[in-house]
């Protein structure tokens, strides 16, 4: 069965600064990886996704994300933060086996200083 | 809405009453899932279906039962409610292939008291 895990709970960052949220991925076969904001009281919004080809994918928003193998990994990153980035951000996975389900890391909250 | 429609936005339920969520989509996407999010554990898939007449249960089905009669509509019954089930309900719809994105309703907020 495939896991997700984002380490962070909660980034607080200030606007104008970079910012970097970790993704960790646990699946057998190749994973289809999915990086979603949630705004408050809002539902999920899709950033961005990767299943093949570059592993450095760009999404909206001026998101990207960076797929690497070796470390498991599909870390999102902005370089320059706006006071509407203030969000939730959920990685997750999918996979053909069992019905196509996503699977979900708990979220990472961000918080963006004046 | 990303073509997904909810109903109720917000429910507050007594232990041990039922009641559905409603859920709508507006194009013929034939997989539909039903989520829940909870504080720190992001969503969960409860049950999902891969087109019309078709369910099946996803990490925490308990409580909860779907069916899916036809494409447009994927209702989610709780048939007693307990306080474990207070949450934020999120129906998705999506192509049916992993690596097509879903599309998340607006979501419903249910407490259970």
């Amino acid at each position: 069965a495939q896991s997700v895990t984002q380490p962070d709970i909660h980034i607080t960052v200030s606007e104008g600064a970079s910012l970097e949220l970790r993704c960790n991925y646990s699946y057998g076969a190749t994973p289809y990886l999915f990086w979603y904001v949630q705004s408050p009281g809002q539902g999920l919004q899709l950033l961005l996704k990767y299943f093949s080809g570059d592993t450095l994918v760009q999404g909206i928003k001026g998101f990207e994300a960076e797929f690497k193998r070796s470390q498991s990994s599909f870390n999102l990153r902005k370089p320059s933060v706006h006071w509407s980035d203030a969000a939730e951000y959920f990685c997750a996975v999918g996979a053909w086996a069992a019905g196509n389900k996503l699977t979900f890391g708990g979220g990472t909250r961000v918080l963006v200083k004046p | 809405n990303a073509g997904v429609t909810q109903t109720p936005k917000f429910q507050v339920l007594k232990t041990g009453q039922s009641m559905t969520l409603q859920c709508a989509q507006d194009m013929n996407h034939e997989y539909m899932s039903w989520y829940r999010q909870d504080p720190g554990m992001g969503l969960r898939l409860i049950h999902y279906s891969v087109g019309a007449g078709i369910t099946d249960q996803g990490e925490v089905p308990n409580g909860y039962n779907v069916s899916r009669s036809t494409t447009e509509d994927f209702p989610l019954r709780l048939l007693s409610a307990a306080p474990s089930q207070t949450s934020v309900y999120f129906c998705a719809k999506g192509r049916g292939d992993p690596y097509n994105e879903q599309f998340f309703g607006p979501g419903t907020r249910l407490t259970v008291l």
